[in-house]
């Protein structure tokens, strides 16, 4: 069975631009879930997605979205992008909201300068 | 809220001897998960070892095991007869185990682990 996906691995962005990343889950995981690793914060959960619907939320600002779609494939947006928001974001896949096992995917590098 | 503390930044430990990481939480919940997950340098992150709250018997994996002192909110890994692919950052991390409304992941700051041949 083929790991979580995520596109592009690496990424550089300017201030002020957006970016989407995407995760693809493992066959048949309805959830996706979103981290942000940074060096002083650690892993920071960003937002969970199941069956197309945000169930839950982290704190982060507005400026960070996202979406799933019905073949349970996960989008992150960050608008406006900031030099805070370098980090490698992470997306892992469960097979619904509850179960607590989860899959991670390798990251996607992001650069923001 | 409920937070999880990894207070040692960096271990080391030689090959073949044992190395003990540790975790602290803090919440208000009686039922819940706690997790060592390792991010190797190649930074996919998988799970080492899993903890139910209701269970007082401590989690084992192979050479991986925990102590969970539940009155102590505490939750340490044990790694036995380390190996150099043990090399990795650490992460320990909680989890609520309600099913409905929300819950999230709590992760600590890591432990990076060092194994020296």
């Amino acid at each position: 069975k083929a790991g979580v996906t995520q596109t592009p691995r690496y990424l550089i962005k300017t201030r002020g631009q957006q970016v989407t990343l995407s995760c693809s889950p493992i066959s048949g995981h309805r959830s996706v879930s979103w981290y942000q690793q940074t060096p002083g914060q650690g892993l920071q959960f960003l937002f969970e997605y199941f069956s197309e619907t945000q169930r839950n939320k982290g704190n982060f600002p507005g400026r960070f979205s996202g979406r799933q779609f019905s073949n349970s494939r996960s989008e992150m947006n960050v608008s406006t992008l900031e030099l805070g928001d370098s980090a490698l974001y992470l997306c892992a896949s469960s097979l619904s909201s509850a179960s607590y096992e989860q899959y991670f995917g390798p990251g996607t590098r992001l650069t923001v300068t | 809220a409920q937070t999880v503390t990894q207070s040692q930044p960096e271990m080391s430990v030689q090959e073949a001897e044992t190395v003990t990481l540790s975790c602290t939480y803090d919440t208000s919940e009686s039922d819940y998960y706690l997790f060592w997950y390792k991010q190797p340098p190649s930074r996919q992150m998988i799970l080492v070892i899993r903890q139910e709250a209701y269970k007082q018997q401590n989690a084992t994996e192979n050479r991986f095991s925990v102590n969970f002192q539940k009155a102590a909110k505490s939750f340490s890994l044990k790694i036995s007869d380390s190996q150099l692919g043990d090399a990795a950052m650490y992460f320990c991390a909680y989890r609520s185990r309600k099913t409905s409304g929300t819950y999230k992941y709590i992760f600590g700051t890591g432990t990076r682990l060092k194994v020296l041949a």
